[in-house]
């Protein structure tokens, strides 16, 4: 069965960087794309970007993310990573990786999910 | 502010039927089928509808989705207690080359 399984809870200062793992399985991890999302505390679910599982992990990120998100896979360990740069406490929130449906148009597998908590 | 606009609550008695709306504009709903999730306090959100109206296997057919346009909506027929939930909508937005939710609609079952 497809499962992904995040790394677990983060703690930061603002200004530091955290980076997320998702390690995927059950599936072929080559070919498909891979989502990340965000819920912060009380607010609704937000997109941050896509990697292409092809052409070395192209990613493609919401123009709110570009510059400080750095989205990548590893495919000998089926991983994909998201990196953030810059924390801020408005980066506190709990952390998706998806998994996009072959039809391109919607999300069809979940991670657990990771807290990531900022502080000053 | 959501690209695509649901209002942030609902509410029903068991037994009865709700349907929850997601409005949007031309390039994202007008252009890619709606997808739409349930999202349990402390769970992952889980797919409910995906296509405007299909249904993955396992989602019970008391779910139903529908698209006219520029908005879509969800319904759930026959509430359950269990269905009390966050309900989000979803669709790639074409002009903004990504994906945007809704703001999610808070269904309680009284």
């Amino acid at each position: 069965q497809v499962q992904l399984m995040q790394s677990g809870a983060e703690v930061k200062k603002s200004g530091a960087s955290v980076k997320i793992s998702c390690r995927a399985s059950g599936f072929t991890f080559t070919t498909y794309y891979m989502h990340w999302v965000r819920q912060a505390p009380g607010q609704g679910l937000e997109w941050m970007g896509i990697i292409s599982p092809y052409g070395g992990g192209v990613a493609t990120y919401a123009e709110k993310f570009e510059g400080r998100v750095t989205m990548t896979r590893d495919t000998s360990t089926t991983t994909v990573y998201m990196q953030m740069t810059g924390l801020t406490s408005d980066d506190s929130a709990v952390y998706f990786c998806v998994r996009g449906s072959s039809g391109w148009y919607y999300f069809d597998y979940w991670g657990q999910g990771t807290l990531v908590s900022v502080s000053s | 502010q959501s690209v695509l606009a649901q209002p942030p609550s609902a509410s029903g008695t068991p037994g009865q039927r709700i349907t929850f709306s997601c409005s949007g504009t031309t390039s994202n709903i007008g252009s890619n089928p709606v997808s739409w999730y349930q999202h349990l306090p402390g769970a992952a959100p889980t797919l409910l509808i995906h296509s405007n109206d299909q249904r993955p296997s396992g989602v019970p057919d008391r779910f139903s989705g529908s698209k006219s346009v520029t908005s879509a909506s969800l319904a759930i027929s026959g509430l359950q207690s269990e269905d009390e939930a966050d309900y989000y909508c979803a669709v790639r937005d074409d002009s903004l080359n990504g994906w945007v939710f809704g703001g999610g609609t808070k269904l309680t079952v009284l």
